[in-house]
């Protein structure tokens, strides 16, 4: 079984941007979580979403949104890039909740310059 | 403030000897997590405990979940180059999930 996949790994861009990033989960996983980790930070949760809805959401600004399609794959957006929002965007799957067992992604890597 | 505090938060030994990794959190969790990750790749989950006081073993790793469901521990057993990483401990609680502030490990050669 294929994991969690993330594209693309790594990006570049300037203040003021927009940003997608996709993932698509693991076969038979309806629940994907989105996490941002910075070294200061740690492991952050954005969004999680289930059946194409919304499930739960982090404390993070409105500039950072997300979708989930109907076979699963879900993408984030961030708008109006700030130079804080370079970090590692990590994508987790889960069978139907995210406090079950998590699978991740490796990741894409954004940079914000 | 982070539900689930992990210690040490940075650990540096020699190949060969043994440590221990603490996660705990003043709150009940349905399960717990511990995940290893390497630079820049994801988490990869290594076990998971659902029972209170449940003891789990991979090879030379040791988990143990707290009797009261609140903390649990990761013990390595004679450390290898390949266990250096960092280690992160998740608990699920409903529909959250919330991950421990982590431990970065170095295991020298």
């Amino acid at each position: 079984k294929a994991g969690v996949t993330q594209t693309p790994r790594y990006l570049i861009k300037t203040r003021g941007q927009q940003v997608t990033l996709s993932c698509s989960p693991i076969s038979g996983h309806r629940s994907v979580s989105w996490y941002q980790q910075t070294p200061g930070q740690g492991l952050q949760f954005l969004f999680e979403y289930f059946s194409e809805t919304q499930r739960n959401k982090g404390n993070f600004p409105g500039r950072f949104s997300g979708r989930q399609f109907s076979n699963s794959r879900s993408e984030m957006n961030v708008s109006t890039l700030e130079l804080g929002d370079s970090a590692l965007y990590l994508c987790a799957s889960s069978l139907d909740r995210p406090s079950g067992e998590q699978f991740f992604g490796p990741g894409t890597r954004l940079t914000v310059l | 403030t982070q539900l689930l505090e992990q210690s040490p938060q940075f650990l540096s030994i020699q190949e060969g000897e043994n440590l221990t990794v603490y996660c705990n959190s003043s709150s009940v969790f349905s399960s717990l997590q511990w995940y290893r990750q390497e630079p820049g790749e994801g988490p990869v989950l290594l076990v998971t405990v659902v029972t209170g006081g449940e003891v789990k073993k991979l090879k030379r790793l040791t988990f143990q979940f707290g009797d009261a469901r609140k903390d649990s521990s990761l013990h390595i057993t004679a450390a290898q180059p390949g266990d250096t990483g960092l280690y992160l401990c998740a608990g699920g609680r409903g529909n959250q999930f919330y991950f421990g502030t982590g431990t970065s490990l170095t295991v020298i050669p």
